[in-house]
């Protein structure tokens, strides 16, 4: 798996846009963009995916440079639940395997401020 | 609506002990797998199963044992408890490209 750059932490009001940034130069063609988090004490949760394209779903959008080698996730109204440790993965897309787990990096903690 | 549900959510046990923690997912879900993850390790795979009777090792498997009789549970049993093997435990499931993790057990080992 390709490795992926995060800042360790970040701060963002509450109620405003957060914007998460992962850099992967290395992610090869059939890799994709994975983001997760982990709240305090939780098991990690999914966000989102994407290959190439912008995407978006309740949670969140992602949005991938052209060159594929960097990405930002987009909290768009982040509430103080927001609060955790966000990881952004780069892997092939099918979960066939140990060769095709996740590897979880150190990640973002993000904290939102009231 | 289940999901993945994990139990013991907390368990203190002795050196040597059995402990099995149990892991059950109401997705029908083909793929399970048991991680860890310890302060300065991130979560670190120990066993996954591709479907039922179909187990395999991950990056640590030692000294622990797993089973799947039935495609909802993936029980995790550590035969003879060790202090090192105090740790966060997270079972997770994925039918396709993306992994649904359980709440967690937080194991201790006196």
């Amino acid at each position: 798996d390709a490795k992926t750059t995060q800042p360790p932490s970040m701060d963002c009001a509450e109620g405003r846009a957060a914007n998460l940034p992962c850099n992967h130069s290395t992610i090869s063609g059939n890799e994709y963009v994975y983001w997760y988090r982990q709240i305090h004490s939780q098991g990690p949760q999914y966000i989102i995916h994407g290959l190439k394209n912008n995407e978006t779903n309740e949670m969140a959008s992602l949005i991938i440079t052209e060159d594929r080698k960097s990405s930002t996730l987009i909290l768009p109204h982040a509430t103080l639940r927001d609060t955790a440790v966000y990881y952004c993965i780069v892997r092939v897309g099918f979960f066939g395997g140990a060769t095709n787990k996740l590897i979880f990096g150190t990640g973002t903690l993000l904290a939102v401020q009231p | 609506d289940a999901g993945i549900t994990q139990s013991p959510r907390y368990k203190i046990t002795e050196t040597g002990r059995q402990v099995t923690l149990m892991c059950h997912q109401t997705w029908s879900h083909s793929y399970m797998f048991w991680y860890r993850q310890d302060l300065g390790h991130g979560l670190r795979l120990i066993y996954y199963s591709a479907a039922a009777d179909i187990t395999d090792k991950g990056e640590v498997p030692d000294g622990y044992v797993v089973s799947r009789s039935k495609t909802e549970n993936f029980p995790l049993t550590l035969e003879s408890a060790t202090r090192s093997q105090t740790s966060v435990y997270f079972c997770a499931s994925s039918s396709g490209d993306t992994q649904y993790f359980g709440p967690g057990t937080r194991l201790t080992v006196l």
